[in-house]
Order: structure tokens, then C-alpha cells, then sequence
């Protein structure tokens, strides 16, 4: 089955430990990219991958971290968590040509 | 930066009524994509309609068809029909996939009620 997965899918953490939220996806897609999604704003682009090994900020990249060392895997890095991060977060993957995204069923963060 | 708005944050519509969701975006490209997504109760995305702005056809998917304006830059969905299932928070969203970019803007969502 085509698919996103995300682990975990629900994560309660204190700030500053350190955390990395997976993400696969099995359709061989080029694109991969995260998004946290806060009450009242709708989801925000983290960072985005367009293959392995090229990475790029998107709206709100301050406090993450990415690496896609292989093109099905695009792990999230929280290097020390804080508060204000505490969110719904998804990966989604896409085809080059056709933009479709594919989202994970996202990971619920909180960070006391 | 590209914007998008939706300026409705709530809608309702009866049970097999019609319903229009509005969404505009700010943008200086020539050559991008727009999309609708439904958000229900359990979170996934689900992507509805999907149109490139090159075409100037309009969208269509099933009960979903999209009224897409490049010059006023207006990108609205119409619900048919209206189920039960529609019920859901709506983003629309819009992709710059120019050289080295692939950055997608989504707007604040409008959530939809059915009324049986």
C-alpha cells in the first residue's frame, strides 16, 4: 500500500531533550517536506527536501533540523525542544510533475 | 513570499444544498499550482482538487469543481450535492515550483458544517 508513515504519532517530551520525529514513505517520490499545523493558522512549511541530499528552509525553520540521506526517509530534529513548539506535525511526500501530496497521518508534540 | 487567505474561518450548508469556499492568494509567479484540501475529524489530508495555472479549464471532481480566476487570483470550491461526510476544515494552498523551489502556502482553513 502507497503510504506516509510517521513515528511516533504521539510524543509528550520536556524542553531541551532532544527528539527526532520519522518519516517514510514508500511511492519513491523526489519531494518530501514537513509541516506543523497550529489552531488558527493552518499548517506552515518547515523545511522541504526536492531529493536526497538538498534541503531547504521553508516558512518556520528556526529550532529544526532535516537530513535525507535516502529518498524514502526525511527524519525531523528538535535539538532542544522548547514550549512554543508543541504542535501537529506532518511529513508529505510528492512526484515530481504531478505535486500531489501525500501527508502522513501526523504526529501530535507537546514539550512541557 | 506568496499569501493565501481564506476569508471565511466557518460555513454551513444544508444537507444537498451547494456550497462556495473562497480562498485568494498574492503572488508575482506566472506558473504555479493550486490545491483543496479536506481536513475531517481524524486529521489526515485528504487532497479534493488539484488545478495547474496554465490550464484554463476549470477542475472537476466528482461533486467538486473549483472557479479558478488567474487574473483576480481567486482559486473557490463548490461543494454539490452536500454530505454529511463533507463536514471538515477546507485549506486551500498553493504551490511555487519554480527552479529551486518547492515551498507551499497553505491559507488559515475554513471549517464546514452539514446540517442534516
Amino acid at each position: 500500500e502507497a503510504q506516509v508513515t510517521q513515528n511516533p504519532r504521539y510524543l509528550i517530551t520536556v524542553t531541551g531533550k532532544k527528539l527526532t520525529v520519522t518519516c517514510s514513505q514508500n511511492m519513491n517520490h523526489e519531494y518530501m517536506s514537513w509541516y506543523r499545523q497550529d489552531p488558527g493558522l493552518g499548517l506552515r512549511q518547515i523545511y522541504y527536501s526536492m531529493n536526497v541530499e538538498v534541503t531547504d528552509k521553508g516558512d518556520v525553520p528556526e529550532g529544526y533540523k532535516v537530513s535525507r540521506k535516502e529518498k524514502r526517509n526525511f527524519p525531523l530534529i528538535l535539538e532542544s525542544p522548547s514550549p512554543n513548539q508543541t504542535s501537529l506535525y506532518f511529513c508529505a511526500s510528492s512526484l515530481q510533475g504531478t505535486h500531489e501530496q501525500y501527508f502522513g497521518p501526523g504526529t501530535r508534540l507537546t514539550v512541557t | 513570499a506568496q499569501t493565501v487567505t481564506q476569508s471565511q474561518p466557518e460555513m454551513s450548508v444544508q444537507e444537498a444544498e451547494t456550497v462556495t469556499l473562497s480562498c485568494t492568494y498574492d503572488t508575482s509567479e506566472s506558473d504555479y499550482y493550486l490545491f483543496w484540501y479536506k481536513q475531517p475529524p481524524s486529521r489526515q489530508m485528504i487532497l479534493v482538487i488539484r488545478q495547474e495555472a496554465y490550464k484554463q479549464q476549470n477542475a472537476t471532481e466528482n461533486r467538486f469543481s473549483v472557479n479558478f480566476q488567474k487574473a483576480a487570483k481567486s482559486f473557490s470550491l463548490k461543494i454539490s450535492d452536500s454530505q454529511l461526510g463533507d463536514a471538515a476544515m477546507y485549506f486551500c494552498a498553493f504551490l511555487d515550483s519554480g527552479a529551486g523551489s518547492y515551498q507551499l502556502t497553505f491559507g488559515k482553513g475554513t471549517k464546514l458544517s452539514v446540517i442534516p
